[in-house]
């Protein structure tokens, strides 16, 4: 079985560009939410989506968005992209909507460079 | 694979022995705590998860005890063996609206064979 896939695994940016990340959940998983791990750090809360609508939302600034689209699939944008942006993406799905109603499954990650 | 925390705490065990990484947690209303593990190049894995209803969980090899009064949790790793080498989160589920996990900063296992 397929477990949460992202793309692209590596990409570099230019500081003022715009960036757009993938993440298919697990099949049946509803619930898709977005993470930020910098370097030498835990995973940060970036946004979570449950049946298409946003559901929660950390503390980044307005240049991050995502959306999640009928097939549960999601898109995690950022622009204005800065050098602090430079970080693993994660996308992590599970089959409801709270974080304490069951496991979290993450993919392996987007790994952004900004330069 | 890029390292994932290249100045995290580190526990360096011999194989076979047991393991004990410990973790403050910040929100004394969470009521819901995971364990996870992260390969180097990987995304993070669940290894266990605990209630704060209880005060331990045992699972395969793994068992979490959590201590609500000084906001405590550890993850005890019996006859650790070389794949366990990773680096190892604790989160905690704050009850603060936002269906999220806050994760703690880590630490590194390293199993000397």
């Amino acid at each position: 079985d397929a477990g949460v896939t992202q793309s692209p695994t590596h990409l570099i940016k230019t500081r003022g560009q715009q960036v757009t990340l993938r993440c298919s959940p697990i099949s049946g998983h509803k619930s898709v939410s977005w993470y930020q791990q910098v370097l030498g750090q835990g995973p940060q809360f970036i946004f979570q989506y449950y049946e298409k609508e946003e559901r929660g939302r950390g503390n980044f600034p307005d240049r991050f968005s995502a959306r999640q689209f009928p097939n549960y699939s999601s898109e995690l944008n950022v622009n204005a992209l800065l050098l602090g942006d430079s970080a693993l993406y994660l996308c992590a799905s599970s089959l409801r909507q709270g974080a304490g109603t069951g496991e979290l499954f993450f993919g392996e990650g987007s790994r952004l460079t900004v330069l | 694979g890029e390292s994932v925390g290249l100045h995290l705490p580190t526990l360096s065990v011999q194989e076979g022995d047991n393991s004990i990484i410990n973790c403050a947690y910040s929100n004394s209303a969470s009521d819901y705590f995971i364990w996870y593990k992260q390969e180097s190049g990987k995304g993070p894995q669940f290894i266990i998860d605990i209630r704060s209803n209880m005060d331990k969980r045992q699972g395969q090899r793994v068992t979490v005890l959590l201590n609500k009064t000084v906001k405590h949790l550890s993850l005890q790793i019996a006859a650790t063996q070389p794949g366990d080498s990773a680096v190892y989160f604790c989160a905690e589920n704050p009850p603060t609206g936002r269906r999220a996990l806050t994760f703690g900063s880590g630490t590194r296992l390293q199993v000397q064979p």
